[in-house]
């Protein structure tokens, strides 16, 4: 069956300072990936996807960036932290095939930043 | 914006009841997905409809979708304490989901 870890759980980082978390997927290949953005009480925002190694799509003009070193593994990134950034951050995963359908989740990142 | 907007924001009722939610959207769907979010959790899919079709059931979700009107409905039976969560619905775009700003359910035991 296939699992979608996140790392780390939470993250407490002061403002001007890099960022890095983690996604990888497990029993499946040549997924589509996605990193979204929650604030408190609102939707999700989408900040990135990608459909292959070395493919990423940017959503939103901002503060960070992702890569896709490795098949199953999603990275968000970050030279410097703003205010901004604090927010619950979700990766996900979908079949190549089947864009339309459903996105499996992980359990998130929550990211405060000081 | 292709987003969904689910209404109402937020719904409690009592163990037993039933809870409707309602999602409006703006553009031509693919399908409309519904999810549930727990406090501080990932999202976890409930239930997918295609836009041929009018309603679907799953346990005791119902989920109806009127292409006409642009909007969509949740209906969650005999509910329970443990249902207690956000609920969004999603749109098909053309590489991923643009999901709604969710409704807050609270179960009353």
């Amino acid at each position: 069956s296939q699992t979608i870890h996140q790392w780390p759980a939470t993250l407490v980082q002061p403002v001007g300072s890099p960022l890095s978390l983690e996604c990888t997927v497990e029993g499946t290949s040549n997924p589509n990936l996605y990193w979204y953005r929650q604030a408190a009480g609102r939707g999700l925002q989408l900040l990135f996807y990608s459909v292959g190694i070395g493919q990423i799509s940017s959503e939103v003009p901002q503060n960070l960036s992702a890569s896709r070193p490795q098949d199953r593994q999603f990275i968000l990134s970050s030279k410097k932290l703003l205010l901004s950034d604090s927010g619950f951050y979700l990766c996900a995963w979908s079949p190549l095939a089947r864009s339309y359908n459903e996105q499996f989740f992980g359990p998130g990142t929550r990211l405060t930043v000081l | 914006s292709q987003q969904g907007e689910e209404d109402p924001q937020a719904l409690s009722i009592q163990e037993g009841e039933n809870a409707t939610m309602n999602c409006s959207y703006k553009t031509s769907i693919n399908n409309l997905q519904w999810y549930r979010q727990n406090s501080g959790r990932g999202l976890v899919h409930l239930i997918l409809i295609r836009s041929n079709e009018r309603e679907k059931h799953s346990g005791r979700l119902r989920v109806t979708l009127d292409t006409s009107k642009k909007s969509s409905s949740l209906l969650i039976t005999a509910s329970r304490a443990a249902d207690t969560a956000s609920y969004f619905c999603a749109t098909a775009g053309a590489n991923n989901l643009f999901f709604g700003t969710g409704t807050r359910l609270t179960v009353i035991p």
